[in-house]
Protein backbone atom coordinates (compact mmCIF):
# COMPACT_ATOMS: atom_id res chain seq x y z
CA UNK A 1 0.00 0.00 0.00
CA UNK A 2 1.22 3.93 -0.65
CA UNK A 3 -0.52 4.96 2.49
CA UNK A 4 -0.24 8.95 2.16
CA UNK A 5 1.28 10.35 -0.72
CA UNK A 6 2.21 13.68 -0.57
CA UNK A 7 3.63 15.55 -3.42
CA UNK A 8 5.90 17.32 -4.29
CA UNK A 9 8.61 17.05 -1.55
CA UNK A 10 10.80 20.43 -2.03
CA UNK A 11 9.24 23.34 -3.32
CA UNK A 12 10.83 27.04 -3.30
CA UNK A 13 8.31 29.81 -4.78
CA UNK A 14 8.67 33.52 -4.54
CA UNK A 15 6.85 35.91 -2.51
CA UNK A 16 3.11 36.28 -3.56
CA UNK A 17 2.65 32.88 -6.16
CA UNK A 18 0.18 30.53 -5.68
CA UNK A 19 0.77 26.73 -5.61
CA UNK A 20 -0.88 23.50 -4.44
CA UNK A 21 0.25 20.94 -2.34
CA UNK A 22 -1.14 17.69 -3.11
CA UNK A 23 -2.18 14.78 -0.62
CA UNK A 24 -3.90 11.41 -1.79
CA UNK A 25 -4.38 8.31 0.31
CA UNK A 26 -5.50 4.84 -0.80
CA UNK A 27 -6.88 3.66 2.49
CA UNK A 28 -10.22 4.74 2.48
CA UNK A 29 -9.84 7.13 5.30
CA UNK A 30 -12.30 9.15 5.97
CA UNK A 31 -10.56 12.11 8.00
CA UNK A 32 -7.20 13.76 6.98
CA UNK A 33 -5.62 17.06 8.10
CA UNK A 34 -2.77 19.28 6.98
CA UNK A 35 -0.29 20.19 9.30
CA UNK A 36 2.49 22.52 9.52
CA UNK A 37 6.00 22.07 11.39
CA UNK A 38 7.96 24.61 12.31
CA UNK A 39 11.15 24.67 14.36
CA UNK A 40 10.65 24.62 17.91
CA UNK A 41 7.08 24.53 17.26
CA UNK A 42 5.79 20.82 16.89
CA UNK A 43 3.32 20.28 14.50
CA UNK A 44 0.18 22.75 14.22
CA UNK A 45 -3.38 21.97 12.12
CA UNK A 46 -4.17 23.80 9.62
CA UNK A 47 -7.23 22.38 7.98
CA UNK A 48 -9.05 18.82 8.21
CA UNK A 49 -11.82 16.87 6.98
CA UNK A 50 -14.13 14.40 7.91
CA UNK A 51 -15.19 13.16 4.57
CA UNK A 52 -15.94 14.54 1.18
CA UNK A 53 -17.06 17.93 1.04
CA UNK A 54 -16.73 18.57 4.39
CA UNK A 55 -13.54 20.78 5.65
CA UNK A 56 -12.63 23.11 8.35
CA UNK A 57 -10.02 25.37 10.23
CA UNK A 58 -7.40 24.36 12.27
CA UNK A 59 -5.28 26.25 14.77
CA UNK A 60 -3.80 28.01 11.81
CA UNK A 61 -5.89 28.27 8.64
CA UNK A 62 -5.04 31.85 7.81
CA UNK A 63 -3.32 31.78 3.91
CA UNK A 64 -4.39 28.48 2.90
CA UNK A 65 -7.38 27.11 1.63
CA UNK A 66 -8.59 23.54 1.27
CA UNK A 67 -10.98 21.16 -0.69
CA UNK A 68 -12.05 17.86 -0.27
CA UNK A 69 -13.70 16.58 -3.70
CA UNK A 70 -13.17 12.88 -2.86
CA UNK A 71 -12.35 10.80 -0.30
CA UNK A 72 -9.11 9.99 -1.59
CA UNK A 73 -7.36 13.55 -2.35
CA UNK A 74 -7.24 16.41 0.10
CA UNK A 75 -4.81 19.25 -1.81
CA UNK A 76 -3.67 22.40 0.09
CA UNK A 77 -3.25 25.69 -1.46
CA UNK A 78 -1.70 28.26 -0.93
CA UNK A 79 -2.98 31.68 -2.68
CA UNK A 80 -0.42 33.54 -1.86
CA UNK A 81 2.36 32.86 -0.34
CA UNK A 82 4.49 34.70 2.11
CA UNK A 83 7.74 34.02 3.76
CA UNK A 84 5.70 33.41 7.11
CA UNK A 85 4.10 30.32 4.91
CA UNK A 86 7.70 28.36 4.97
CA UNK A 87 7.60 25.25 6.20
CA UNK A 88 7.27 21.99 6.33
CA UNK A 89 4.22 20.87 4.87
CA UNK A 90 2.56 17.29 6.67
CA UNK A 91 -0.85 15.56 5.52
CA UNK A 92 -2.46 12.88 7.08
CA UNK A 93 -5.53 10.55 7.30
CA UNK A 94 -7.14 8.50 9.68
CA UNK A 95 -10.38 6.08 10.12
CA UNK A 96 -13.13 6.14 13.37
CA UNK A 97 -12.11 10.50 14.28
CA UNK A 98 -8.11 9.34 14.28
CA UNK A 99 -8.80 7.76 17.64
CA UNK A 100 -6.20 5.10 16.82
CA UNK A 101 -3.79 7.48 15.18
CA UNK A 102 -2.96 9.47 12.31
CA UNK A 103 -0.77 7.59 9.31
CA UNK A 104 1.42 10.79 7.90
CA UNK A 105 2.40 11.54 4.57
CA UNK A 106 6.12 11.86 4.07
CA UNK A 107 5.99 15.86 4.00
CA UNK A 108 6.40 18.84 1.84
CA UNK A 109 9.37 21.02 2.64
CA UNK A 110 8.16 24.98 1.12
CA UNK A 111 10.66 27.78 1.07
CA UNK A 112 9.18 31.01 0.33
CA UNK A 113 11.92 33.93 -0.97
CA UNK B 1 -8.44 24.72 23.75
CA UNK B 2 -6.05 21.81 24.79
CA UNK B 3 -2.13 22.23 25.26
CA UNK B 4 0.26 19.47 25.01
CA UNK B 5 4.09 20.40 27.01
CA UNK B 6 6.61 18.60 26.38
CA UNK B 7 9.38 20.32 29.33
CA UNK B 8 12.58 18.54 27.94
CA UNK B 9 13.67 20.19 24.42
CA UNK B 10 17.11 17.73 24.19
CA UNK B 11 17.93 14.47 26.09
CA UNK B 12 20.74 12.37 25.89
CA UNK B 13 21.20 8.69 26.82
CA UNK B 14 23.75 5.81 26.65
CA UNK B 15 23.23 2.98 24.03
CA UNK B 16 21.53 0.24 26.16
CA UNK B 17 19.94 2.36 29.24
CA UNK B 18 16.77 3.25 29.92
CA UNK B 19 15.15 6.92 29.41
CA UNK B 20 11.81 8.57 30.17
CA UNK B 21 10.85 11.75 28.16
CA UNK B 22 7.99 13.98 29.95
CA UNK B 23 4.63 15.04 28.31
CA UNK B 24 2.04 16.99 30.05
CA UNK B 25 -1.44 18.07 28.57
CA UNK B 26 -4.64 20.37 29.63
CA UNK B 27 -7.89 19.40 28.50
CA UNK B 28 -11.22 19.44 30.25
CA UNK B 29 -12.53 16.36 28.22
CA UNK B 30 -12.96 13.24 30.06
CA UNK B 31 -12.63 11.10 26.64
CA UNK B 32 -9.78 11.56 25.02
CA UNK B 33 -6.28 9.85 23.19
CA UNK B 34 -2.98 10.30 23.37
CA UNK B 35 -0.06 9.45 21.32
CA UNK B 36 3.86 9.18 20.98
CA UNK B 37 5.28 9.51 18.01
CA UNK B 38 9.05 9.55 16.57
CA UNK B 39 10.48 11.49 14.12
CA UNK B 40 13.83 10.19 12.30
CA UNK B 41 15.79 12.44 10.56
CA UNK B 42 14.39 11.31 7.27
CA UNK B 43 11.09 13.30 8.24
CA UNK B 44 8.52 10.35 8.37
CA UNK B 45 5.80 10.85 11.30
CA UNK B 46 6.01 6.72 12.76
CA UNK B 47 3.51 6.40 15.43
CA UNK B 48 4.95 4.67 18.94
CA UNK B 49 2.50 3.89 20.94
CA UNK B 50 -1.08 5.24 21.99
CA UNK B 51 -3.16 4.95 25.39
CA UNK B 52 -6.90 5.37 25.55
CA UNK B 53 -7.70 7.67 28.61
CA UNK B 54 -10.67 5.72 29.55
CA UNK B 55 -8.32 2.40 30.35
CA UNK B 56 -5.94 2.32 33.75
CA UNK B 57 -3.40 0.38 32.58
CA UNK B 58 -0.63 1.63 30.67
CA UNK B 59 -0.11 0.95 27.38
CA UNK B 60 3.29 -1.18 26.42
CA UNK B 61 4.90 -1.65 22.69
CA UNK B 62 7.99 -3.71 22.67
CA UNK B 63 10.87 -1.43 24.58
CA UNK B 64 8.02 1.49 24.88
CA UNK B 65 6.01 2.00 27.70
CA UNK B 66 3.97 4.70 29.02
CA UNK B 67 3.23 6.14 32.49
CA UNK B 68 -0.30 7.70 32.17
CA UNK B 69 -1.19 9.44 35.45
CA UNK B 70 -4.67 10.40 34.55
CA UNK B 71 -5.35 12.90 37.55
CA UNK B 72 -1.80 14.73 37.13
CA UNK B 73 -2.48 14.50 33.55
CA UNK B 74 0.53 13.41 32.55
CA UNK B 75 1.81 10.76 29.81
CA UNK B 76 5.51 10.19 30.25
CA UNK B 77 7.51 7.68 27.67
CA UNK B 78 9.37 5.23 29.04
CA UNK B 79 12.40 3.78 26.58
CA UNK B 80 13.93 0.92 27.56
CA UNK B 81 17.46 -0.83 26.02
CA UNK B 82 17.95 2.25 24.20
CA UNK B 83 19.46 1.87 20.51
CA UNK B 84 20.88 3.80 17.88
CA UNK B 85 17.61 3.57 15.89
CA UNK B 86 15.86 5.54 18.57
CA UNK B 87 17.66 8.70 18.11
CA UNK B 88 14.59 11.63 16.61
CA UNK B 89 12.29 13.46 17.77
CA UNK B 90 9.59 12.60 19.82
CA UNK B 91 6.08 14.25 19.77
CA UNK B 92 3.22 13.83 22.12
CA UNK B 93 0.12 14.52 20.68
CA UNK B 94 -3.67 14.53 22.21
CA UNK B 95 -6.83 13.44 20.50
CA UNK B 96 -9.97 14.70 21.93
CA UNK B 97 -13.52 13.06 21.15
CA UNK B 98 -14.22 15.63 18.37
CA UNK B 99 -13.55 15.18 14.65
CA UNK B 100 -10.56 17.49 14.36
CA UNK B 101 -7.03 16.44 14.48
CA UNK B 102 -4.40 15.77 16.73
CA UNK B 103 -2.57 18.75 19.10
CA UNK B 104 1.08 18.13 19.49
CA UNK B 105 3.51 19.43 22.02
CA UNK B 106 6.56 21.17 20.56
CA UNK B 107 8.95 17.67 20.38
CA UNK B 108 12.40 16.28 22.56
CA UNK B 109 15.16 15.74 20.83
CA UNK B 110 16.77 12.03 22.18
CA UNK B 111 20.47 11.65 21.25
CA UNK B 112 21.51 8.19 21.63
CA UNK B 113 25.38 8.28 23.04
CA UNK B 114 27.09 4.85 21.66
Amino acid sequence: NAGVTQTPKFQVLKTGQSMTLQCAQDMNHEYMSWYRQDPGMGLRLIHYSVGAGITDQGEVPNGYNVSRSTTEDFPLRLLSAAPSQTSVYFCASSYSRGLYGYTFGSGTRLTVV
Amino acid sequence: AQTVTQSQPEMSVQEAETVTLSCTYDTSESDYYLFWYKQPPSRQMILVIRQEAYKQQNATENRFSVNFQKAAKSFSLKISDSQLGDAAMYFCAYKGGGADGLTFGKGTHLIIQP
